[in-house]
């Protein structure tokens, strides 16, 4: 079946706009998961989606980021007056409820400029 | 919070060869352990993974073992072909609520012919 998809694949704004990254997670998925992942660094934890549950906003970096699921699948995570250091790749990843497997979309690749 | 390291950053072996990464993790409360390979430019995938349940768990020509005593993990590669070159990561996450998983900083394994 059809895996985690994200897009755009390629962003590049400038300083201080705003930008919106989509996933659309495996269908029947119903935990949803926003990484960022450096340069050279590893995946760093943003956000999580269970369900219809309050979602787990605790690894946001600052309040210039936030996320939303609408209707339990496709979530779009917004980053508002970007800045250079927001640069990364942006994974989103989905599992079935109760299962521990992550599966991870393509990525989308963020330059700030 | 939970901090996992890995080691080595970097790892070249002859085709043939045998390949070992380690990681550690610092909260005793983390009970899953996932590993994923990341081809250059592709998203990272689900490769093995164990529960602290078990010590050992071996899928073909790999093989990760668990000590949660001392709280660290590894993973084996053997026979390794030039298509295991990539760069692997390990995780670990709790139980609970939330199952987010927290990353090491990459091992990039080169298999050279």
């Amino acid at each position: 079946g059809a895996g985690v998809s994200q897009s755009p694949s390629n962003k590049v704004t400038e300083k201080g706009k705003d930008v919106e990254l989509r996933c659309d997670p495996i269908s029947g998925h119903t935990a949803l998961y926003w990484y960022r992942q450096s340069l050279g660094q590893g995946l760093e934890f943003l956000i999580y989606f269970q369900g219809n549950s309050a979602p787990d906003k605790s690894g946001l970096p600052s309040d210039r980021f936030s996320a939303e699921r609408t209707g339990g699948s496709v979530s779009t995570l917004t980053i508002q007056r970007t800045q250079q250091e927001d640069s990364a790749v942006y994974l989103c990843a989905s599992s079935l409820r109760g299962r521990r497997e992550q599966y991870f979309g393509p990525g989308t690749r963020l330059t700030v400029t | 919070g939970e901090n996992v390291e890995q080691h080595p950053s970097t790892l070249s072996v002859q085709e043939g060869d045998s390949a070992v990464i380690k990681c550690t993790y610092s909260d005793s409360a983390s009970n899953y352990f996932p590993w994923y390979k990341q081809e250059l430019g592709k998203r990272p995938q689900l490769i093995i993974d164990i529960r602290s349940n078990v010590g050992e768990k071996k899928d073909q020509r790999i093989a990760v073992t668990l000590n949660k005593t001392a709280k660290h993990f590894s993973l084996h590669i053997t026979e390794t072909q030039p298509e295991d070159s990539a760069v692997y990561f390990c995780a670990a996450s709790q139980g609970g609520s939330n199952y987010k998983l927290t990353f090491g900083k990459g091992t990039l394994l080169t298999v050279n012919p």
